[in-house]
């Protein structure tokens, strides 16, 4: 009953650095989505995709790549992490776009 | 995407009182959302509505879908201490349906011993 995962949970990051976000979902929803979010902002969605080889930007999507070659899988990427990315992310999945999302537990990164 | 504004930002009551917040957008809204987020976790859903009008209730918490569809209320009945949180309204990011959420700033729930 693992529902939404993400790893890692925490990940500290120098400014230049890439790294990946991972997300898996085994409820087989069909929309997936990513999130950050920062103090006083609530949640800002970054990029989503309603299916498999299928993404779309979001609010906030300059300086994030995604892909989703699989159903369970909805990996977020930072090319060259900068200190404005500092945040906690959250990966969402649902049956669709507007009905209810379940969150994972999020990734807290800092960027120095 | 659509804007929320969520009130109040942060709500100082007893335990047992009842609580009141409120979302408003700036556009028609065809599905409102509540959730709560614990510290150090994700969000997580309280309350879905569908139709303008519509009342739901979850235990000790109620939800309104407003009739202009511009608004949505929350209200949670005799607060007990594990209803700290946040609580979160949202919507279509789009209005269409087909894509993520969109989210207020939240409402900071603290309880006062």
């Amino acid at each position: 009953n693992a529902g939404v995962t993400q790893t890692p949970k925490f990940q500290v990051l120098k400014t230049g650095q890439s790294m990946t976000l991972q997300c898996a979902q085994d409820m087989n929803h069909e929309y997936m989505s990513w999130y950050r979010q920062d103090p006083g902002m609530g949640l800002r969605l970054i990029h989503y995709s309603v299916g498999a080889g299928i993404t779309d930007q979001g609010e906030v999507p300059n300086g994030y790549n995604v892909s989703r070659s699989t159903t369970e899988d909805f990996p977020l990427r930072l090319l060259s992490a900068a200190p404005s990315q500092t945040s906690v992310y959250f990966c969402a999945s649902s049956y669709s776009g507007a009905a209810e999302a379940f969150f994972g537990q999020g990734t807290r990164l800092t960027v120095v | 995407g659509q804007q929320l504004n969520q009130s109040p930002q942060s709500m100082f009551i007893q335990e047992g009182e009842d609580v009141s917040m409120n979302c408003t957008s700036s556009s028609i809204f065809n599905t409102w959302l509540w959730y709560k987020q614990d510290p150090g976790e994700g969000p997580v859903l309280l309350i879905a509505l569908y139709k303008a009008g519509e009342l739901t209730s979850n235990g000790r918490l109620t939800a309104q879908f407003g009739i202009t569809r511009k608004d949505s209320f929350l209200n949670i009945s005799a607060s007990i201490p594990s209803d700290v949180g946040i609580y979160f309204c949202a919507g279509p990011y789009s209005g269409g349906g087909a894509d993520g959420l969109t989210f207020g700033k939240g409402t900071h729930l603290i309880i006062q011993p």
